[in-house]
Protein backbone atom coordinates (compact mmCIF):
# COMPACT_ATOMS: atom_id res chain seq x y z
CA UNK A 1 0.00 0.00 0.00
CA UNK A 2 1.19 3.58 -0.98
CA UNK A 3 1.28 6.03 2.43
CA UNK A 4 1.03 9.46 1.50
CA UNK A 5 2.80 12.09 3.99
CA UNK A 6 1.28 15.12 4.15
CA UNK A 7 3.29 18.49 5.78
CA UNK A 8 2.68 20.36 7.62
CA UNK A 9 -0.24 19.21 9.84
CA UNK A 10 -1.22 22.85 10.93
CA UNK A 11 -0.75 25.95 8.47
CA UNK A 12 -1.79 29.51 9.72
CA UNK A 13 -1.91 32.10 7.61
CA UNK A 14 -4.25 35.59 6.48
CA UNK A 15 -6.44 36.14 3.68
CA UNK A 16 -4.45 37.24 0.52
CA UNK A 17 -1.48 35.09 1.52
CA UNK A 18 0.29 32.42 -0.46
CA UNK A 19 -0.12 28.62 1.30
CA UNK A 20 2.14 25.66 -0.09
CA UNK A 21 1.25 22.23 1.15
CA UNK A 22 3.11 19.29 0.52
CA UNK A 23 2.64 15.81 -0.33
CA UNK A 24 5.29 13.11 -0.15
CA UNK A 25 4.56 9.04 -1.31
CA UNK A 26 5.97 6.34 -0.30
CA UNK A 27 7.09 5.26 -3.72
CA UNK A 28 7.15 6.75 -7.28
CA UNK A 29 3.73 7.34 -8.58
CA UNK A 30 2.86 6.39 -12.04
CA UNK A 31 1.26 9.03 -14.50
CA UNK A 32 1.74 11.38 -11.78
CA UNK A 33 -1.08 9.92 -10.64
CA UNK A 34 -2.19 11.88 -7.24
CA UNK A 35 -4.98 14.47 -6.51
CA UNK A 36 -6.37 17.42 -4.04
CA UNK A 37 -9.31 17.87 -2.15
CA UNK A 38 -10.40 20.41 0.19
CA UNK A 39 -12.67 19.65 2.77
CA UNK A 40 -14.67 22.49 4.70
CA UNK A 41 -16.37 21.58 8.06
CA UNK A 42 -19.48 19.14 7.76
CA UNK A 43 -19.63 18.59 3.93
CA UNK A 44 -17.87 16.22 1.57
CA UNK A 45 -14.28 16.53 -0.10
CA UNK A 46 -14.15 18.19 -3.42
CA UNK A 47 -11.90 17.51 -6.06
CA UNK A 48 -9.32 20.37 -6.75
CA UNK A 49 -6.52 18.90 -8.92
CA UNK A 50 -5.99 15.62 -10.83
CA UNK A 51 -3.05 14.19 -12.76
CA UNK A 52 -1.04 16.74 -10.23
CA UNK A 53 -1.52 19.65 -12.11
CA UNK A 54 -5.01 19.69 -13.93
CA UNK A 55 -7.45 21.57 -12.19
CA UNK A 56 -10.96 19.81 -12.15
CA UNK A 57 -14.11 21.66 -13.69
CA UNK A 58 -15.23 25.07 -11.80
CA UNK A 59 -11.67 25.54 -9.81
CA UNK A 60 -10.56 28.82 -9.93
CA UNK A 61 -6.56 29.34 -10.81
CA UNK A 62 -5.60 30.33 -7.78
CA UNK A 63 -5.50 27.07 -7.23
CA UNK A 64 -2.20 25.11 -8.93
CA UNK A 65 -0.71 21.45 -8.73
CA UNK A 66 3.14 20.62 -9.30
CA UNK A 67 5.13 17.64 -8.52
CA UNK A 68 6.35 14.20 -10.16
CA UNK A 69 7.63 10.50 -8.87
CA UNK A 70 6.95 10.65 -4.87
CA UNK A 71 6.60 14.84 -4.10
CA UNK A 72 4.28 16.63 -5.01
CA UNK A 73 2.49 20.62 -3.99
CA UNK A 74 -0.33 22.20 -4.19
CA UNK A 75 -0.24 26.53 -4.01
CA UNK A 76 -2.56 28.32 -3.63
CA UNK A 77 -2.05 31.44 -4.69
CA UNK A 78 -4.07 34.30 -2.64
CA UNK A 79 -5.76 32.92 0.18
CA UNK A 80 -9.93 33.85 0.27
CA UNK A 81 -11.79 32.92 3.66
CA UNK A 82 -13.59 29.78 1.87
CA UNK A 83 -9.66 28.04 1.51
CA UNK A 84 -9.44 27.80 5.14
CA UNK A 85 -10.19 24.25 5.37
CA UNK A 86 -8.95 20.53 5.35
CA UNK A 87 -6.98 19.41 2.10
CA UNK A 88 -6.13 15.94 1.53
CA UNK A 89 -4.33 14.39 -0.95
CA UNK A 90 -4.82 11.05 -3.01
CA UNK A 91 -3.11 8.57 -4.86
CA UNK A 92 -4.29 6.85 -7.48
CA UNK A 93 -1.09 5.12 -8.95
CA UNK A 94 -1.67 1.78 -7.10
CA UNK A 95 -3.82 -0.25 -5.15
CA UNK A 96 -5.34 0.41 -2.99
CA UNK A 97 -6.31 4.29 -3.74
CA UNK A 98 -4.72 6.16 -0.46
CA UNK A 99 -5.00 9.66 1.12
CA UNK A 100 -2.59 11.85 2.94
CA UNK A 101 -4.00 12.33 6.85
CA UNK A 102 -4.64 16.00 5.96
CA UNK A 103 -3.29 19.78 6.26
CA UNK A 104 -5.27 21.94 7.97
CA UNK A 105 -5.13 25.17 6.80
CA UNK A 106 -6.49 28.14 9.56
CA UNK A 107 -7.03 31.58 10.09
CA UNK A 108 -3.64 32.90 11.54
CA UNK B 1 -26.11 19.76 -11.36
CA UNK B 2 -24.97 16.10 -10.16
CA UNK B 3 -26.10 14.77 -7.15
CA UNK B 4 -25.23 11.60 -5.06
CA UNK B 5 -27.95 11.03 -2.14
CA UNK B 6 -27.20 8.77 0.19
CA UNK B 7 -29.43 6.67 2.83
CA UNK B 8 -29.52 4.13 5.16
CA UNK B 9 -27.07 5.31 7.80
CA UNK B 10 -28.02 4.90 11.74
CA UNK B 11 -26.65 3.59 14.98
CA UNK B 12 -26.32 -0.15 14.94
CA UNK B 13 -24.67 -2.91 17.56
CA UNK B 14 -21.79 -4.86 17.34
CA UNK B 15 -21.85 -7.28 15.18
CA UNK B 16 -25.08 -5.97 12.95
CA UNK B 17 -26.21 -5.18 10.30
CA UNK B 18 -26.92 -2.31 7.82
CA UNK B 19 -27.55 -1.59 3.84
CA UNK B 20 -26.60 1.78 2.66
CA UNK B 21 -28.19 2.98 -0.66
CA UNK B 22 -27.22 6.02 -2.81
CA UNK B 23 -29.68 7.44 -6.15
CA UNK B 24 -27.50 9.36 -8.42
CA UNK B 25 -28.89 12.06 -10.91
CA UNK B 26 -26.90 14.97 -13.22
CA UNK B 27 -24.32 12.25 -14.71
CA UNK B 28 -24.78 9.16 -17.29
CA UNK B 29 -24.78 7.11 -14.33
CA UNK B 30 -23.96 3.69 -16.51
CA UNK B 31 -21.09 5.02 -17.64
CA UNK B 32 -18.89 5.75 -14.21
CA UNK B 33 -17.73 3.67 -11.70
CA UNK B 34 -18.81 4.02 -8.20
CA UNK B 35 -17.30 4.04 -4.82
CA UNK B 36 -17.96 3.78 -1.55
CA UNK B 37 -15.20 5.90 0.86
CA UNK B 38 -15.81 6.50 4.35
CA UNK B 39 -14.12 8.91 6.73
CA UNK B 40 -13.68 8.08 10.74
CA UNK B 41 -14.71 10.71 13.30
CA UNK B 42 -10.97 13.04 13.24
CA UNK B 43 -9.49 10.94 10.39
CA UNK B 44 -8.91 10.92 7.02
CA UNK B 45 -10.60 9.38 4.36
CA UNK B 46 -10.36 5.89 3.59
CA UNK B 47 -11.60 4.22 0.29
CA UNK B 48 -13.22 0.92 1.30
CA UNK B 49 -15.09 -0.57 -2.49
CA UNK B 50 -15.06 -0.34 -6.09
CA UNK B 51 -17.59 -1.40 -9.09
CA UNK B 52 -17.16 -0.65 -12.03
CA UNK B 53 -19.80 0.60 -14.74
CA UNK B 54 -21.28 -2.86 -15.74
CA UNK B 55 -20.29 -4.60 -12.32
CA UNK B 56 -17.96 -6.69 -13.81
CA UNK B 57 -15.03 -5.30 -11.78
CA UNK B 58 -15.74 -5.13 -7.93
CA UNK B 59 -12.93 -4.48 -5.09
CA UNK B 60 -13.17 -3.91 -0.96
CA UNK B 61 -10.69 -2.74 1.04
CA UNK B 62 -8.85 -4.94 3.27
CA UNK B 63 -10.97 -3.86 6.02
CA UNK B 64 -14.03 -4.68 4.87
CA UNK B 65 -13.51 -7.37 2.54
CA UNK B 66 -16.10 -10.49 3.60
CA UNK B 67 -18.01 -8.53 5.92
CA UNK B 68 -19.60 -5.93 2.93
CA UNK B 69 -20.79 -6.25 -0.77
CA UNK B 70 -21.35 -3.44 -2.89
CA UNK B 71 -23.62 -3.55 -6.06
CA UNK B 72 -25.93 -1.67 -8.11
CA UNK B 73 -28.72 -1.04 -10.53
CA UNK B 74 -28.18 0.60 -13.68
CA UNK B 75 -31.72 0.66 -14.32
CA UNK B 76 -32.59 2.93 -11.04
CA UNK B 77 -29.14 5.32 -10.94
CA UNK B 78 -27.98 3.56 -7.63
CA UNK B 79 -25.49 1.98 -5.94
CA UNK B 80 -25.65 0.22 -2.85
CA UNK B 81 -23.14 -1.44 0.29
CA UNK B 82 -24.60 -3.70 2.18
CA UNK B 83 -22.15 -4.40 5.69
CA UNK B 84 -22.28 -7.33 7.79
CA UNK B 85 -20.60 -8.36 11.00
CA UNK B 86 -19.96 -4.17 12.05
CA UNK B 87 -17.92 -2.86 14.57
CA UNK B 88 -16.89 -0.29 16.18
CA UNK B 89 -14.21 0.85 14.10
CA UNK B 90 -16.58 1.07 11.27
CA UNK B 91 -18.34 4.30 12.70
CA UNK B 92 -17.64 6.70 10.18
CA UNK B 93 -19.38 8.79 7.25
CA UNK B 94 -19.96 7.26 4.61
CA UNK B 95 -19.57 8.79 1.11
CA UNK B 96 -21.04 8.00 -2.24
CA UNK B 97 -18.41 8.77 -5.06
CA UNK B 98 -18.26 8.61 -8.82
CA UNK B 99 -15.19 7.81 -10.46
CA UNK B 100 -14.23 7.45 -14.28
CA UNK B 101 -12.59 4.11 -13.10
CA UNK B 102 -9.88 3.33 -10.57
CA UNK B 103 -8.44 6.79 -10.55
CA UNK B 104 -9.60 9.93 -8.57
CA UNK B 105 -13.02 10.86 -7.07
CA UNK B 106 -14.84 13.50 -8.62
CA UNK B 107 -18.52 13.80 -7.42
CA UNK B 108 -19.25 13.05 -3.70
CA UNK B 109 -22.76 12.74 -2.15
CA UNK B 110 -23.36 14.39 1.41
CA UNK B 111 -22.19 11.37 3.74
CA UNK B 112 -24.38 9.36 5.85
CA UNK B 113 -22.93 8.44 9.47
CA UNK B 114 -22.85 5.17 10.90
CA UNK B 115 -22.25 4.49 14.33
CA UNK B 116 -21.60 0.89 15.43
CA UNK B 117 -21.95 1.12 19.56
CA UNK B 118 -23.97 -0.98 22.04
Amino acid sequence: EIVLTQSPGTLSLSPGERATLSCRASQSLSSNSLAWYRQKPGQAPRLLIYGASSRAPGIPDRFGGSGSGTDFTLTISRLEPEDFAVYYCQQYGGSPRTFGQGTKLEFK
Amino acid sequence: DVLLVESGGGLVMPGGSLRLSCEVSGLTFRTYSMNWVRQAPGEGPEWISFISSRSNYIYYADSVRGRFTISRDNARNAVDLQMNSLRGDDTAVYYCVSSMGEIYFDHWGQGTLVTVSA
